[in-house]
């Protein structure tokens, strides 16, 4: 079974910290995504990586920045926090493929809290 | 890609069976009908999904009709940790990776 860690479950931070999220994954996808999910606004993408150093834009990728220098890992870096930053993070990978068979294995999310 | 509408919610007891449906009436030829669900504090997990025929892993069964303008997900024992939000979607050709979720069905499993 393809098997997605997230750093941290739970995270609280005060406003204006730097924070880092990260997410490993131990199938060798090429593809690794972070969203975050707020209740009435879904699921939302922030950044998607298709391979080492390579990574784009989702929808809201401001406030926002990822890295990725090795396969399995891939990190969700917010520059300075903000209490607009409180939601459920979620990172997924999958294999590099066709969207339409295209198959995402979620983490089991980081609820960050920011005071 | 194509819109779904599912029920807003259904409820089951337990070790009975579940089908969940899901229409899609604007789905095009190289649409695949994907389902996730998503359990509560929990990240979305894949469950299954098919093109044309009939699909079966070790989770669930996807029923898919003739003219593929809708779709039934089968739990054939409904446990506890079933209970869920499903979330049926369509997958196209389109290069866009990003998964978009509608309100899905909660399901509730009664004991």
């Amino acid at each position: 079974d393809v098997k997605v860690t997230q750093s941290s479950r739970y995270l609280v931070k005060r406003t204006g910290e730097k924070v880092f999220l990260e997410c490993v994954q131990d199938m060798d996808h090429e593809n690794m995504f972070w969203y975050r999910q707020d209740p009435g606004l879904g699921l939302r993408l922030i950044y998607f990586s298709y391979d080492v150093k390579m990574k784009e834009k989702g929808d809201i990728p401001e406030g926002y920045s990822v890295s990725r220098e090795k396969k399995e890992r891939f990190s969700l870096i917010l520059e300075s926090a903000s209490t607009n930053q409180t939601s459920m993070y979620l990172c997924a990978s999958s294999l590099a493929g066709r969207v339409a068979a295209d198959t995402q294995y979620f983490g089991p999310g980081t609820r960050l809290t920011v005071l | 890609d194509a819109k779904t509408t599912q029920p807003n919610s259904m409820e089951s007891n337990e070790e009975e069976p579940v089908h969940l449906p899901c229409n899609h009436s604007t789905i095009s030829g190289t649409d695949y009908i994907h389902w996730y669900r998503q359990l509560p504090s929990q990240g979305p997990e894949y469950v299954i999904h098919g093109l044309t025929s009939n699909v079966n892993n070790r989770m669930a069964s996807l029923a898919i009709a003739e003219d593929r303008k809708s779709s039934t997900l089968i739990l054939h024992r409904a446990t506890l940790r079933d209970a869920a939000v499903y979330y049926c979607i369509l997958r196209g050709l389109s290069n866009d990776y990003k998964l978009s979720f509608g309100a899905g069905t909660t399901v509730t499993v009664r004991a």
